[in-house]
C-alpha cells in the first residue's frame, strides 16, 4: 500500500498565479521531503520538513506539515513556466524514501 | 561538483540480453540508492548501500537484478535476461547520510526492452 500520496493527479494554473498542492500519509514520519521532477531530469529535492516542524520556507516555496491530520501541502507563489514539472512528497520508512505518484503541474502563460 | 551521473542515458536492450547500468554518486556521499520510475508503478525502491556495504534490497526482483558497488566512486546495476516489463528509467541517487537528508538523483537511464 501507498505510505505517502498527492491528493490530485494534476493541476493547471496561469503564471503569476500561486498554487497548491497536498499529500497525505499514512505511518509516523521523522520527515517529509518535496521534490520537483522536470521532464528528461532525476527528482530534486525543494524542501525537507521534520516531524518537529510545521513550516519551512524555500524563496517561493513554502511547505507545511501537520503530523495530527498525518498532511502536508507545498505552496508555490508567483508562478513561472519553469514550474512546470511533477511534484512528489515522500516519507523516510526505515531505509527507503516512500513516495507519493506526484501531482502533475502545468503553469500556462 | 557535477553531480550524480548516470550512464549511458539511453539503453535499448533485446529480450534475453543483459543490461549494466552505472552511476556515479557525489564524490563524499557515504549513500548511494537505485529506484525503478514507470508511469504505472511510479517511483519503486530497489537497493540502498551505505559505505559500499549492501544495507536494504528489499526492493530488487530476486532473480535477474543486481547491484554491486565495488568502490566508493560508482555502482553498478546488472539485469540479466531483460524482460519488456523492466522497461522503465532507472534512477540512481546519492545522500550524505541517509534517507533523513536530501537525496540528489542522477538523470536516470532509460532502458527499453524490444
Amino acid at each position: 500500500s501507498q505510505l505517502a500520496e498527492e491528493n490530485l493527479w494534476a493541476l493547471s494554473v496561469h503564471e503569476g498565479e500561486s498554487v497548491t498542492v497536498n499529500c497525505s500519509y499514512k505511518t509516523s514520519i521523522t520527515a517529509l521531503q518535496w521534490y520537483r521532477q522536470k521532464s528528461g531530469e532525476g527528482p530534486a529535492q525543494l524542501i525537507l520538513i521534520r516531524s518537529n516542524e510545521r513550516e519551512k520556507r524555500n524563496g517561493r516555496l513554502r511547505a507545511t506539515l501537520d503530523t495530527s491530520s498525518q498532511s502536508s501541502s507545498l505552496s508555490i507563489t508567483a508562478t513561472r513556466c519553469e514550474d512546470t514539472a511533477v511534484y512528489f512528497c515522500a516519507t523516510d520508512s526505515n531505509y527507503q524514501l516512500i513516495w507519493g505518484s506526484g501531482t502533475k503541474l502545468i503553469i500556462k502563460p | 561538483n557535477a553531480g550524480v551521473i548516470q550512464t549511458p542515458r539511453h539503453k535499448v536492450t533485446g529480450k534475453g540480453q543483459e543490461a549494466t547500468l552505472w552511476c556515479e554518486p557525489i564524490s563524499g556521499h557515504s549513500a548511494v540508492f537505485w529506484y525503478r520510475q514507470t508511469i504505472v508503478q511510479g517511483l519503486e525502491f530497489l537497493t540502498y548501500f551505505r559505505n559500499q556495504a549492501p544495507i536494504d534490497d528489499s526492493g530488487m526482483p530476486k532473480e535477474r537484478f543486481s547491484a554491486q558497488m565495488p568502490n566508493q566512486s560508482h555502482s553498478t546495476l546488472k539485469i540479466q535476461s531483460t524482460q519488456p516489463q523492466d522497461s522503465a528509467v532507472y534512477l540512481c541517487a546519492s545522500s550524505s547520510w541517509g534517507v533523513q537528508n536530501t537525496l540528489y538523483f542522477g538523470a536516470g537511464t532509460r532502458l527499453s526492452v524490444l
